[in-house]
């Protein structure tokens, strides 16, 4: 089984500021998944394919990464950004989420 | 737009089986791939399983013996049964469509498994 660590556990940023949190894969998968999760909502599906923004994701998003190495970046913070984010390998099953990193605004 | 709903009990009993359906709208499950998760509380999230376009399964094998996911073509509706739950099966179960990675997912249901 693939486990996926991500990093950090927890955060504060402060609107306007640069945000990069990062997923990595305990083997080489072919690419990364993130999905935002905001209270009792369901996950919402933000980057596919390690860096394709998903329909109607704001272009502040972006994912990168290859390997076991992956990273999601918001180029500039928002309120409505705070939420908990998921990277999610579908390479082998069974599929792994990571523990996920909660986003808080400062 | 496709749209999903799960449905089913709330609370179940250790032992007994939990049974939930995904009701599917907007879209054919004879399409594509439809997926079962889970969320716990704290917030791990596990895949469960899916079942296929033309009925194939495939379990995360820490469920293989607990887990069947079935559907039914005419209602466009597909089922989860895990069966001897314990207290560690308390989650948010969520459906979801599987196109090579989850896009529309069900808004989910929470199952408390107590006596």
């Amino acid at each position: 089984e693939i486990v996926l660590t991500q990093s950090p556990t927890t955060m504060a940023a402060s609107p306007g500021e640069k945000v990069t949190l990062t997923c990595l894969a305990s083997s080489s998968v072919n690419y990364m998944y993130w999905y935002q999760q905001k209270s009792s909502a369901s996950p919402k599906l933000l980057i596919y394919y390690t860096s394709i923004l998903a329909s109607g994701v704001p272009d502040r998003f972006s994912g990168s990464g290859s390997g076991t190495s992956y990273s999601l970046t918001i180029s500039s913070m928002e309120a409505e950004d705070a939420a908990i984010y998921y990277c999610l390998q579908l390479t082998s099953t069974p599929y792994t989420f990571g523990a996920g990193t909660k986003l808080e605004l400062k | 737009e496709v749209q999903l709903q799960e449905s089913g009990p709330g609370l179940v009993k250790p032992s007994q089986s939990l049974s939930l359906t995904c009701s599917v709208t907007g879209y054919s499950i004879t399409s594509n791939y439809w997926g079962w998760i889970r969320k716990f509380p704290g917030n791990k999230m596990e895949w469960m399983g899916y079942i296929s376009y033309s009925g194939s399964t495939s379990y995360n094998p820490s469920l293989k013996s607990r887990i069947s996911i079935t559907r039914d073509t005419s209602k466009n509706q597909f089922f989860l049964q895990l069966n001897s739950v314990t207290t560690e099966d308390t989650a948010t179960y969520y459906c979801a469509r599987y196109l090579g990675y989850f896009d529309f997912w069900g808004p989910g249901t929470m199952v408390t498994v107590s006596s």
